[in-house]
């Protein structure tokens, strides 16, 4: 069964660093999703992306946030200046549709430590 | 306000009883989505069930069964004759339809199976 891949599975920066978390969405998907996960904390959306833009977005995603779709397979978040409070688990999560008809399909997540 | 409510943080049972996780939600939305989601302790998020606004039938699948009551906002999860591998932080979300997109969490219940 296909499935949406996040690279790398755990990783570790120095805070104030640029990060950038990949994902590999489902290849006949259009929608494509971040959430967040601090550590023992509920699972919260960021940002929804749909026709090479931002369809929706959080409170949490800020100026030192941004996604890209730079080539026709992968599907980027970009944390400026990390600060320690950025330290959590990512999910990158992809769909056929917004998420009412089919539901979306998680990654297995990144884990972002930041020092 | 919409929001999903896990009133039970943790639970604690012993293999083959039966045990009912918790789920309230609210949501202005007379069309909606209902999700049940399990982390295992690896992390991923595996999708259990998605069930809309429309259609009040429970749902059985093997062990795991779901019962959805609009009149209190409900939408509850059963597991019969639990199992170590059951053991899991298990979410209950939410899609309203004028937020389409966005996947709304509550905040886990933990559930522990001892053997």
């Amino acid at each position: 069964e296909p499935e949406v891949t996040q690279t790398p599975s755990h990783q570790v920066t120095q805070m104030g660093q640029e990060v950038i978390l990949r994902c590999v969405p489902i290849s006949n998907h259009l929608y494509f999703y971040w959430y967040r996960q601090i550590l023992g904390q509920k699972v919260e959306f960021l940002v929804s992306f749909y026709n090479n833009e931002i369809s929706e977005k959080s409170e949490i995603f800020d100026d030192q946030f941004s996604v890209e779709r730079p080539d026709g397979s992968n599907f980027t978040l970009k944390i400026r200046s990390t600060k320690l409070e950025d330290s959590a688990m990512y999910f990158c999560a992809s769909g056929t549709d917004s998420g009412l008809e089919q539901p979306q399909h998680f990654g297995d997540g990144t884990r972002l430590s930041i020092l | 306000a919409q929001k999903v409510t896990q009133a039970q943080t943790e639970i604690s049972v012993v293999e083959k009883e039966d045990v009912t996780l918790d789920c309230v939600y609210e949501t202005r939305d007379t069309t909606y989505y209902l999700f049940w989601y399990k982390q295992p302790p690896s992390g991923e998020l595996v999708f259990l069930i998605r069930r809309n606004s429309f259609d009040e039938q429970n749902e059985i699948s093997g062990r795991y069964s779901w019962n959805f009551q609009k009149s209190t906002s409900s939408f509850n999860f059963t597991i019969t004759a639990s199992q170590v591998v059951d053991s899991a932080v298990y979410f209950c979300a939410l899609i309203p339809y004028s937020s389409a997109s966005k996947i709304i969490f509550g905040s886990g219940t933990r559930l522990s199976i001892r053997p």
